[in-house]
């Protein structure tokens, strides 16, 4: 079993619409928890991180963590053909000296 | 604001060539990581640097080798090449305040 496990997609969701996008985790002494947007052959770039149980919201994203059920997602509202990417979910284990392990991330196609 | 720079930007290299990535963290950031990511692939850790110290090693090959120096820049040096190791390699880097960031990436293409 991997360390963090995404579905692979690809989700399709039209334009306009609520995608959201599900991660769950095998460490349950993680500490905090990221998502990251990459664009094929570019960088994976921050989109949130959220530490505590709950939801934490940033504009047209809300990050939601459940450390009881190891279960984080991201939802993404109002969704815009350029939100189409691969979505990574990285975790920061207990121990880790920070490293994140990432998991293979959930590919979002976003159409007009 | 400054982020991290990765040099090369493309790099093509022959199978049993030795190759060297730099990466310039963000400055006062104090932990350099460098993470290998193939065609679809999620990113793989390789090894993390704090203070200039090996902080924590992932699925490195032997044939690989890190280091950070004094300025806090750190290099990866690939020797003995081979096909497989073709891919995106990211340097990313955090500090105190937890904000991790990666850098452009080098894409090495061993042929």
């Amino acid at each position: 079993q991997k360390e963090v496990e995404q579905n692979s997609g690809p989700l399709s969701v039209p334009e306009g619409a609520i995608a959201s996008l599900n991660c769950t985790y095998s460490d349950r002494g993680s500490q905090s928890f990221f998502w990251y947007r990459q664009y094929s052959g570019k960088s994976p770039e921050l989109i949130m991180f959220i530490y505590s149980n709950g939801d934490k919201e940033d504009g047209r994203f809300t990050a939601q963590l459940n450390k009881a059920s190891q279960y984080v997602s991201l939802l993404i509202r109002d969704s815009q053909p350029s939100d189409s990417a691969t979505y990574l979910c990285a975790v920061n284990t207990a121990g880790g000296y920070n490293k994140l392990i990432f998991g293979a991330g959930t590919r979002l196609a976003v159409h007009p | 604001a400054a982020g991290v720079i990765q040099s090369p930007r493309h790099l093509i290299k022959e199978k049993r060539e030795t190759a060297t990535l730099k990466c310039y963290p963000i400055p006062r950031h104090d932990t350099v990581y460098w993470y290998q990511q193939g065609p679809g692939q999620d990113p793989q850790f390789l090894i993390s640097f704090y203070e200039k110290m090996q902080s924590d090693k992932g699925s490195i090959p032997d044939r690989f080798s890190a280091q950070q120096f004094s300025d806090y820049h750190s290099e990866l040096n690939m020797s003995s090449l081979e096909l497989g190791d073709s891919a995106l390699y990211f340097c990313a880097s955090s500090g105190e305040d937890s904000d991790y960031t990666f850098g452009s990436g080098t894409r090495l293409t061993v042929v």
